[in-house]
């Protein structure tokens, strides 16, 4: 078993939708929590970072964390064209990443 | 956020040959950073931890001869490919903590496209 799961879709929603992008992990070790957005041929962005169970906010995007049930997700709201990605989570008990398969999101006008 | 740049963007070069990658913080200091490998539609995989002043920690599976790590300065890695083949090519990746001590948000380079002909 992998220590990160995520689906790598891909997922398709039009837009002004809300996105929903998850992700679980099996150590219970790693209480960091990252989202990055990756497009083709290009280095990661991160998007938002977390160290605690709960949400934090940032514009349009929504990070939730559930250390309980090793669970997090990012939620996009108002999901635009230009959304359209890669989106990888991360998490790390120390320095380095451990990265999800990511997720490819496309939104459709 | 911080900015890490990697030099050069994309590299072609012949089987058997040395390719060297930088990588750079541009705005902050890193004792540490980060080497990453990413194959077509796959996550990224870490290769190997570098460390200013100290020896690079690699993974387990990387070869330490084949793929050189310097960190020269508190704003400078290279990653050297040596006697780069054809499954060497791939999309390699720098990535940096803002902060020493980890824990904290890591910044990644925009890439370096390697393809061995």
């Amino acid at each position: 078993q992998k220590e990160v799961e995520q689906d790598p879709g891909p997922l398709s929603v039009p837009e002004g939708a809300i996105v929903s992008l998850n992700c679980t992990y099996s150590n219970s070790a790693f209480q960091y929590f990252m989202w990055y957005r990756q497009y083709s041929r290009k280095g990661p962005e991160l998007l938002m970072y977390t160290y605690s169970s709960g949400n934090k906010e940032d514009g349009r995007f929504t990070a939730q964390v559930d250390k309980s049930s090793k669970y997090i997700s990012l939620f996009i709201r108002d999901s635009q064209p230009s959304d359209s990605a890669t989106y990888l989570c991360a998490m790390t008990s120390g320095y380095a990443l451990n990265f999800g398969k990511g997720t490819s999101l496309l939104v459709t006008p | 956020g911080a900015v890490v740049s990697q030099h050069p963007s994309r590299v072609i070069c012949k089987s058997g040959t040395s390719v060297k990658i930088e990588c750079r913080s541009l705005d902050f200091q890193a004792t540490t950073m980060f080497w990453y490998r990413q194959f077509p539609k796959q996550s990224l995989m870490l290769m190997a931890t570098s460390n200013e002043g100290s020896k690079a920690t690699y993974e387990q599976g990387v070869e330490k001869d084949k793929f050189l790590i310097n960190h020269a300065s508190l704003t400078l890695s290279t990653l050297t490919v040596t006697s780069a083949h054809p499954e060497d090519s791939s999309f390699y990746i720098c990535s940096a903590p803002l902060l020493a001590g980890g824990n904290n948000e890591q910044f990644f380079g925009p890439g370096t496209r390697l393809t061995v002909l």
